[in-house]
């Protein structure tokens, strides 16, 4: 069954203390894993779309990087306003229908 | 401001009542989709329309219904309202081919 699970469920940081956040998927034939940030009470915001394995992209002190396997999103000295929900989705199915893990909620504190 | 608009913001309604949530989705964009969020479930898949058409359904309710008008704008009629369907909705939207979705700020809906 295609799946995507995402590790840790939550994760508390100092500001400063970088990290990485893990997407797992199980799916044949992926067209495309994407990253999203939810801040509460909003809807997901994209980040990024990476394709193929070993494509990485970059925005600020954000890092999303793929495998066959998995999806990593490394932040790098963390700051207090990147404290939000990282959500990864991919496209399972026709029609372009993205399904998400259920997210990784990161907290920075100052 | 995403460009997708979602209305109502706050919806609270009682048991066995009928709601419809508005979305009109950016400018542009042929595909809506329609997306349940709760604490437990996060997010799930509803339903998609390209065009005025529908394209796919995910495990959506008999109770819940959607159409996609000749404007482009989208509605998801909730019926028969239960404890259980009080979450957020958000509708997003897509150009033809493209998976980067572009999501509305959402109807937080309380049934009480």
């Amino acid at each position: 069954e295609d799946q995507v699970t995402q590790s840790p469920e939550a994760l508390r940081l100092q500001e400063g203390e970088s990290s990485s956040l893990n997407c797992s998927y199980t799916v044949s034939g992926l067209r495309g894993l994407f990253w999203y940030r939810q801040d509460p009470g909003k809807g997901p915001e994209f980040l990024f779309t990476l394709y193929s394995a070993g494509e990485e992209k970059e925005k600020e002190r954000l890092k999303a990087t793929l495998t066959k396997k998995e999806s990593f999103l490394h932040i790098t000295a963390p700051k207090p306003e990147d404290s939000a929900t990282y959500l990864c989705a991919v496209p399972i199915g026709s029609n372009y229908k993205l399904t998400f893990g259920k997210g990784t909620l990161l907290t920075v504190n100052p | 401001d995403s460009g997708v608009t979602q209305t109502p913001k706050h919806l609270i309604t009682a048991t066995g009542q009928r709601v419809t949530l508005r979305c009109s989705p950016r400018s542009g964009d042929l595909s809506v989709y329609w997306y349940q969020q709760s604490l437990d479930q996060g997010l799930q898949f509803l339903i998609q329309y390209y065009n005025g058409e529908e394209r796919a359904k995910g495990n959506i309710l008999e109770r819940f219904s959607a159409q996609q008008f000749p404007d482009l704008h989208s509605e998801l009629n909730l019926s028969s309202l239960e404890l259980g369907d009080s979450a957020l909705y958000f509708c997003a939207s897509s150009v033809t081919g493209n998976y980067g979705y572009t999501f509305g700020s959402g109807t937080r809906l309380t049934v009480v």
